[in-house]
This record gives structure tokens, sequence and C-alpha cells, in this order.
């Protein structure tokens, strides 16, 4: 049972360049979110899907666009990208209105010169 | 706006110590209160979790203690080991459910052996 899974694990771009973050879960969960962790700033929230068909904003949106494939892949795309989004990505996953946790892949670790 | 503050930002106890870690909240509509626990290289996985019908909750060594009229809540670690080491994350989130959770900072734990 893989979970959640990112790809790719690790991957360097240059200032302006894109590049596009893929994440799928196996678990069969309506929900699934994009966060960045940055050094004494916790997890947070870029965007999310709560349910295949919709995508919302999170805390930090901007730069970032995101597409809900379907009910298993959810992307994050970097259209131009910029220093400031030098940071390790995480895509999670849950079921839909209920205490159940969310499922974190084990993230994408993104640097930009 | 921070909506879930959490302290200390790095503790280190010997090998068999208690380690607490607190949390405060400013959301009176937050109801579900899980932590997360992170290790090097991975993404987070829930470890416990509470909700404010109850004081306390423990499982095993994890002992989630709550007082819903301070809006605080703590993660006691007994007999804490080396294996313990690692990022620890509490969350909070309203409507009963995982969605978009409101990170804490996170609280680096090492245990020397």
């Amino acid at each position: 049972n893989a979970g959640v899974t990112q790809t790719p694990k690790f991957q360097v771009l240059k200032t302006g360049q894109s590049m596009t973050l893929q994440c799928a879960q196996d678990m069969n969960h309506n929900s699934m979110y994009w966060y960045r962790q940055d050094p004494g700033m916790g997890l947070r929230l870029i965007y999310y899907s709560a349910s295949e068909g919709t995508t919302d904003k999170g805390e930090v949106p901007n730069g970032y666009n995101v597409s809900r494939l379907n009910k298993r892949e959810f992307s994050l795309r970097l259209e131009s990208a910029a220093p400031s989004q030098t940071s390790v990505y995480f895509c999670a996953s849950s079921v839909m209105n209920s205490n159940q946790p969310q499922h974190f892949g084990d993230g994408t670790r993104l640097s930009i010169l | 706006q921070q909506q879930v503050k959490q302290s200390p930002q790095s503790l280190i106890v010997q090998k068999g110590g208690i380690s607490i870690i607190n949390c405060a909240y400013e959301n009176t509509a937050f109801d579900y209160f899980p932590w997360y626990q992170q290790f090097p290289g991975k993404g987070p996985a829930l470890l416990i979790a509470i909700r404010p019908d109850v004081s306390e909750k423990k499982e095993g060594r994890f002992t989630i203690s709550f007082n819903k009229s301070a809006k605080q809540f703590s993660l006691h670690i007994m007999d804490s080991q080396p294996g313990d080491s690692a990022t620890y994350f509490c969350a909070a989130t309203a409507q009963g459910g995982s969605e978009k959770l409101v990170f804490g900072k996170g609280m680096k734990l090492t245990v020397n052996p």
C-alpha cells in the first residue's frame, strides 16, 4: 500500500523555469492538499481540493497553480519559479468531512537558483 | 496571523525523561486537535489527536492534555527514547474534520542516549 506518492523527490530549477510537482494517492480519499515547509515556519497550506473537480486557495497560493486531475491525482505547478519558492513541498490526502487524519507523502525538495 | 502557537521551538532531553510541548490556539471554533510527528526526510504522520469534549487522551507513552477554557493543549512524552527524536507539530481544525488544518511552527525534539 503506497499511500501518498510524490514525484520527483528532489529538483533544482533556475529562476524563471516552470515545473509541475506530481502527487497521487491510492487510499480513495476525497480531499487532497499541497503544503510547503520552511524552517521555523511550520507547514503552510498552498492549495487544497476538497473533492474531485474543486480547488481552493490556502494560506500562501501566490505563484502556484493546481490541477485535480482525477480522484487520485493532484498536481502543483510553478509557472515561473522564484528563489522564494525554494522549499520542501508536501502533498497530503484525507477523507472529507471526518476526523480521519491527513496522510502525507515524503515530500519534494525543490531548490531554485 | 498565527492561529496556533507552539512552544518551545526545540527541546533536548535525556533518555527516560519527560518531553512536554505546548500549543495555544485562538479560534474557539476549532474542535479537532491532532499532533503530527516528522522524522528527517519523511512527511509528517499522525501521532495522536483529541477533541475538546475530553481533557486528556493517552496512547502508550504519549498523552495529550487539553484545557478548553485556556485554549491550550499539550503533548507529554513519557520515558522519552532516542527514537522519539523528531519534529513535532500541533495542529487544529474546525468543523469536526481534518480539512484545512492549521499547524504550529513545530518543535525539534532531541533525546540523548
